[in-house]
């Protein structure tokens, strides 16, 4: 029962422009989301959270939108940059973190 | 500020040993939770401890496993005579617990078990 959905496992985007992740969670109770970034053989890396009392929270080229009626989330990066080329894990936390499975995005030149 | 510490990073076990997990937190943090990533998934939760409490394992198998998390040193993921399912990444997480930020959860670079 997968309660944290990433429904793309793959994203491919040209060097400057907009990159839009999504996840869905299926339990109105959470009320935390994370967005972590990992490279392979690497642990993940936080990059920005939201509470469910926000609808949006903004990092520098890192924003996360929250729309709670549809239990949505996604993470906008821009610009996107080469070096923004990993594997992108939303999470959602009770206390614990309960993960998406991931989507993998490149950024070409 | 050094980040949270795994050791070792590459584990190589063979079927019946013992394998022992440790983790730093980072400093400050006094919450760890533990996780494992299994070949071609996500990461999912197996224990979420505080100094010499366990507050959570319900991602624990129930056998063979176990994690401790003392009042002084590293916390501990133990896994006794590891069997080849058992192979995957796993990953330690702190946090401080309260105040502005306080949920958020820091990773470590995670110890990769080979079982052969």
């Amino acid at each position: 029962d997968q309660q944290v959905k990433q429904n793309s496992p793959s994203l491919s985007v040209q060097e400057g422009r907009i990159s839009i992740l999504n996840c869905d969670y299926t339990n109105s109770m959470f009320d935390y989301f994370l967005w972590y970034k990992k490279y392979p053989a690497e642990g993940p890396t936080f990059l920005i959270s939201i509470s469910s009392i926000k609808d949006k929270n903004e990092d520098g080229r890192f924003t996360v939108f929250l729309n709670k009626s549809a239990k949505h989330l996604s993470l906008h990066i821009v610009p996107s940059q080469p070096g923004d080329s990993a594997v992108y894990f939303c999470a959602a936390s009770p206390d614990k973190l309960i993960f998406g499975t991931g989507t993998r995005l490149q950024v070409f030149p | 500020n050094a980040g949270v510490m795994q050791n070792p990073r590459h584990l190589v076990r063979r079927r019946g040993q013992e394998a022992r997990l440790r983790c730093s937190p980072m400093k400050g943090h006094s919450h760890v939770y533990w996780y494992r990533q299994l070949p071609e998934e996500g990461l999912k939760f197996m224990v979420y401890l505080q100094k010499e409490n366990i507050i959570d394992e319900s991602g624990m198998p129930k056998e063979r496993f176990s994690a401790e998390f003392p009042k002084e040193g590293p916390s501990i993921l133990r896994i006794q005579q590891v069997v080849r399912g058992d192979s995957a990444a796993y990953f330690c997480a702190s946090s401080p617990g309260e105040g502005t930020g306080g949920r958020a959860q820091y990773f470590g670079p995670g110890t990769r078990l080979l079982v052969l």
